[in-house]
C-alpha cells in the first residue's frame, strides 16, 4: 500500500529550469527521507528531515518538511542533465519501517 | 553512510526453482535490515523487516512461506524466493538501518534483478 503520494509522476524539463516535487500523506511522519535512484541501482539518500517546518539545502536542492509533518517538497534550481533520475520520498511513521512514495521520474534535457 | 552489498546482482531461474539473495553490511553491524521489491517504472514496496536473531516481520500481503528471510548475523541477511514464478520477476533491494546522526536512516544495496522464466 502506497501511503505517500508524489506529484508529478513524470517530469521532463529543459536544462536550466526550476522544478518542485511534492510528497503528500494523510498521516504524520516521525521523519522523512528523499532519495534519488538511477536505473538498475539502489536508491541513494539525499536528505532526512525530522522537524516540522524544517528546510534543508543541498547545493541546488532545497527540501522542506511541512509544519504538520504530513508533507514535504523538493525544489531543484537550474536543473542539469545529471539531475535526471527517479526521486523518491520515504516516510517513517512508528517503528523503524520506511514506506516509499509513488516516485517522480525526472528527465532533464540538455 | 553504510556500505551495503548484494549478491548476485542479477539471476535468471526457471519457474519452480528457489533463489537465494544475500545482503551484506560491509562496514558496520546491522541489527535491522529491510527487503524491498520494485517493479519496472514503480516505486519500492517494503516486503519485510529482517531482525538479527529473530523472525522477520512481513508486510501485509507478503507470503512469509514464499519469501524466506534469515538474518543469522549482524552483517548478513538472506532472502530466498521459493518456488519462483514469472510474476516474482522483479528488482529486489535490501537496506541497512543505521543511526549515524541519532536518527534512523537506511542505506541501500545495489539491488538484485530476478528473472523467472
Amino acid at each position: 500500500t502506497q501511503l505517500l503520494e508524489q506529484s508529478p509522476q513524470f517530469l521532463s524539463i529543459q536544462e536550466g529550469e526550476n522544478l518542485t516535487v511534492y510528497c503528500n500523506s494523510s498521516s504524520v511522519f516521525s521523519s522523512l527521507q528523499w532519495y534519488r535512484q538511477e536505473p538498475g541501482e539502489g536508491p541513494v539518500l539525499l536528505v532526512t528531515v525530522v522537524t516540522g517546518g524544517e528546510v534543508k539545502k543541498l547545493k541546488r536542492l532545497t527540501f522542506q518538511f511541512g509544519d504538520a509533518r504530513k508533507d514535504s517538497s523538493l525544489h531543484i534550481t537550474a536543473a542539469q542533465p545529471g539531475d535526471t533520475g527517479l526521486y523518491l520520498c520515504a516516510g517513517a511513521y512508528t517503528g523503524n519501517q520506511f514506506y516509499f512514495g509513488t516516485g517522480t521520474s525526472l528527465t532533464v534535457i540538455p | 553512510g553504510a556500505v551495503v552489498s548484494q549478491h548476485p546482482s542479477w539471476v535468471i531461474c526457471k519457474s519452480g526453482t528457489s533463489v537465494k539473495i544475500e545482503c551484506r553490511s560491509l562496514d558496520f553491524q546491522a541489527t535491522t535490515m529491510f527487503w524491498y521489491r520494485q517493479f519496472p517504472k514503480q516505486s519500492l514496496m517494503l516486503m519485510a523487516t529482517s531482525n538479527e536473531g529473530s523472525k522477520a516481520t512481513y508486510e501485509q500481503g507478503v507470503e512469509k512461506d514464499k519469501f524466506l528471510i534469515n538474518h543469522a548475523s549482524l552483517t548478513l541477511s538472506t532472502l530466498t524466493v521459493t518456488s519462483a514464478h514469472p510474476e516474482d520477476s522483479s528488482f529486489y533491494i535490501c537496506s541497512v538501518l543505521g543511526t549515524p546522526r541519532g536518527r534512523n536512516e537506511q542505506y541501500f544495496g545495489p539491488g538484485t534483478r530476478l528473472t523467472v522464466t
